[in-house]
C-alpha cells in the first residue's frame, strides 16, 4: 500500500533562518506531488506541484522554493524565513491513472517563525 | 479568476442535529471532491462527484452535485461527536488533468454532546 511521510511534525524557526521540509512517498511510482499551506483556521493554498523529477511549477509568488531530486521525494525550502511563512505545510500525492484522483496528504508540518 | 465559496464558515450543533455545508463555484465543474480534516490532523478524502445531479451516500453523510455542476452540498444526518472537524470541498484548478485542486475555505463543525 502507498504511504506518505512528512517531517518534521513541528518546527520553530527564527526569522531569516533557512528551511527544509521533506516529503517522501512509498508504494507508488511517478506520482504527482504537491505542497499546500494552510494558515490558521483557513483553507488550503496550493504552493507547488510536480509531475516528475526536476519538474516544478509554482502557483503563487513567495519566499519559498521546491525541488524534486528523486521520483518520490519532494522538498520545500527557503533561504530566509519571514514571519508570514508560519503555517501548516502539507505534502500530498496523487496518481494520474484516473481522472482527478483524490489527493493523499501527509501528516503535515506546523511551522512557527518567530 | 476561478473561485469556490463554501458556507457557513462555522457551525455549532447539538449532538443528534443535522448539519449541511454548501460549496459554490464561479465556473462549471467537471467534478468536485470533499475532504474532512479532524482537529490537528490532515485532510482526508471522502468522496468525488462527477455527474450532474449526482447524489452519493456514506452512512449518515449525503453528498449532492448540482444539476448545473456549479454547486455541491454535504449533509450529515444526526451528527455525532466523531463528526467534529472541518469539511472542505475541492475543485479542479484550471483545465487539463494536472490534479491541482482549489479548496474552499472549509466549514468547521462543532458538536455538543
Amino acid at each position: 500500500s502507498q504511504t506518505i511521510h512528512q517531517w518534521p511534525a513541528t518546527l520553530v524557526q527564527p526569522v531569516g533562518s533557512p528551511l527544509s521540509l521533506e516529503c517522501t512517498v512509498e508504494g507508488t511510482s511517478n506520482p504527482n506531488l504537491y505542497w499546500y499551506r494552510q494558515a490558521a483556521g483557513r483553507g488550503l493554498q496550493l504552493l507547488f506541484y510536480s509531475v516528475g523529477i526536476g519538474q516544478i511549477s509554482s502557483e503563487v509568488p513567495q519566499n519559498l522554493s521546491a525541488s524534486r531530486p528523486q521520483d518520490r521525494q519532494f522538498i520545500l525550502s527557503s533561504k530566509k524565513l519571514l514571519l508570514s511563512d508560519s503555517g501548516f505545510y502539507l505534502c500530498a500525492w496523487t496518481t494520474m491513472s484516473s481522472y482527478n484522483s483524490p489527493l493523499h496528504f501527509g501528516n503535515g508540518t506546523r511551522l512557527t517563525v518567530t | 479568476g476561478q473561485q469556490v465559496m463554501q458556507i457557513p464558515q462555522y457551525q455549532h450543533v447539538q449532538e443528534g442535529e443535522d448539519f449541511t455545508t454548501y460549496c459554490n463555484s464561479s465556473t462549471t465543474l467537471s467534478n468536485i471532491q470533499w475532504y474532512k480534516q479532524r482537529p490537528g490532523g490532515h485532510p482526508v478524502f471522502l468522496i468525488q462527484l462527477v455527474k450532474s445531479g449526482e447524489v452519493k451516500k456514506q452512512k449518515r453523510l449525503t453528498f449532492q452535485f448540482g444539476e448545473a455542476k456549479k454547486n455541491s452540498s454535504l449533509h450529515i444526518t444526526a451528527t455525532q461527536t466523531t463528526d467534529v472537524g472541518t469539511y472542505f470541498c475541492a475543485v479542479p484548478k484550471g483545465s487539463g488533468n494536472t490534479g491541482k485542486l482549489i479548496f474552499g475555505q472549509g466549514t468547521t463543525l462543532q458538536v455538543k454532546p
